[in-house]
């Protein structure tokens, strides 16, 4: 299957400053990225959908002036926790998504995750 | 996309073949069955996914019924390895994926 990458994979930061995570896809272009996040024993959730080039689109309840997402180009999407309060720790992944190379259905593949916690 | 509902949990003995099911009577004509599954701290892995037709590949076999309102995800010979959270999702693919809380699947040995 296609590859998702993600990187840092852990980050600790301390209250108020600003963390970066980067996603790639490595062999194929997204049309479309999306950035979830999952606190311990519960499912994913997800946050916002980002096309190339386009503004993000958030989930209710996502402060999108918190969670910066850019998304420059078909392989790359970055999102940035802004001001990082404890309450932020949890996992963040992202996924990528594209068309099947038959052209009959969409594929989407998942980031190794990242791992933020807020001291 | 279509509710799923899943069973929370399931345990299997390794070596046999582990038969998740997964119920989508509000399915839409053009909306997929994907199966996805979580091992623990991992990002959640791509299985399958089909439409009308049963489904195989190198990973596991998707039978969805006739009428499409539920399908079976089959792990024909489940190790300790498979050991994961498996969501069972209907979408029309192209959109968001929206998770559930899925079956959690413990294989034993």
């Amino acid at each position: 299957g296609a590859v998702v990458s993600q990187h840092p994979s852990r980050v600790i930061c301390k209250s108020g400053t600003s963390v970066k995570i980067e996603c790639r896809s490595l062999d194929f272009q997204a049309t479309t990225m999306f950035w979830y996040r999952q606190f311990p024993k519960q499912s994913l959730m997800l946050m916002a959908t980002s096309n190339e080039g386009s503004k993000a689109t958030y989930e209710q309840g996502v402060e999108k002036d918190k969670f910066l997402i850019n998304h420059a180009s078909l392989t790359l999407s970055t999102l940035t926790v802004t001001s990082a309060h404890p309450e932020d720790s949890s996992f963040y992944i992202c996924s990528a998504s594209f068309i099947s190379r038959a052209g009959a259905s969409y594929e989407q593949y998942f980031g190794p995750g990242t791992r933020l916690t807020v001291t | 996309d279509a509710k799923t509902t899943q069973p929370t949990s399931m345990d299997c003995a390794e070596g046999r073949a582990a038969n998740l099911p997964c119920n989508h009577s509000t399915i839409s004509g053009n909306e997929y069955v994907y199966w996805y599954r979580q091992i623990h701290s991992q990002g959640p892995q791509y299985i399958i996914h089909g439409l009308k037709n049963n489904e195989t590949n190198e990973m596991a076999s998707l039978i969805i019924t006739e009428d499409r309102k539920s399908s079976t995800l089959i792990l024909p010979h489940a190790t300790l390895r498979d050991t994961a959270v498996y969501y069972c999702i209907a979408n029309t693919g192209g959109f968001k994926t929206i998770f559930g809380a899925g079956t959690r699947l413990f294989v034993k040995a």
